[in-house]
């Protein structure tokens, strides 16, 4: 089946620097998306993309749909502590039957 | 607008009793739905997932089971529980044919 491969697995960073994260796949992906989950929350959608090259931001976010349709990345600038918790990075490659391939996330841990 | 609801918040269970976990879906109509299981607060492994009243498809053998009666509901059950079967449960749903999938705020079941 189809695997993602995320990294890094974990992240200390200090509050203020910049952040980013990545996916990897061997097989190539119609939709990339990147959830953010608070400790004892669901994950919740931060970014969503559709098309091969997209760069979107939401806020201090910034999210790329690579040209191979085989990875993305996401930034994250100017950290705060709020940031922390773990994402997850997900792809999906399309059809009626709807199944999202999820990486092993990332955690992230902001020092004040 | 969209709600997802999922019930209990917490349970502690002993071994050998039943289990069962409630989702719902509000504001819309034939959702793809989906139970997750995470452990150790990482990775989402997704155990079950339904297209249909009445379809579902099992992603792992194990010792649990998933039912739909309704068309925006989905029960995640047990007749016997193990100390395994401990953890994260999320429901998850989404439009069929994409859009990312939105996560109910989870249970985190505790066998003991």
């Amino acid at each position: 089946g189809q695997q993602l491969n995320q990294s890094p697995q974990s992240m200390f960073i200090q509050e203020g620097e910049d952040v980013s994260m990545n996916c990897t796949s061997s097989s190539i992906f119609n939709t990339w998306l990147w959830y953010k989950q608070d400790p004892g929350e669901g994950p919740v959608l931060l970014i969503a993309l559709y098309k091969a090259g997209e760069l979107t931001s939401n806020g201090r976010l910034t999210a790329q749909f690579g040209i191979t349709r085989k990875d993305s990345f996401l930034n994250i600038s100017a950290s705060i502590p709020s940031d922390v918790g773990i994402y997850f990075c997900a792809g999906a490659g399309g059809g009626s039957n709807y199944k999202l391939t999820f990486g092993k996330g990332t955690l992230l841990t902001v020092n004040p | 607008s969209q709600t997802i609801h999922q019930w209990p918040a917490t349970l502690v269970q002993p071994v050998g009793s039943p289990l069962s976990l409630e989702c719902t879906v509000e504001g819309t109509s034939n959702p793809n739905l989906y139970w997750y299981r995470q452990a150790a607060g990482r990775g989402l492994q997704l155990l079950f997932y339904s297209v249909g009243i009445g379809q579902i498809s099992s992603e792992v053998p194990q010792n649990l089971s998933a039912s739909r009666p309704q068309d925006r509901q989905f029960i995640l059950s047990s007749k016997k529980l193990l100390l395994s079967d401990s953890g994260f449960y999320l429901c998850a749903w989404s439009v069929v044919g994409g859009g990312g999938y939105t996560f109910g705020s989870g249970t985190r079941l505790t066998v003991v």
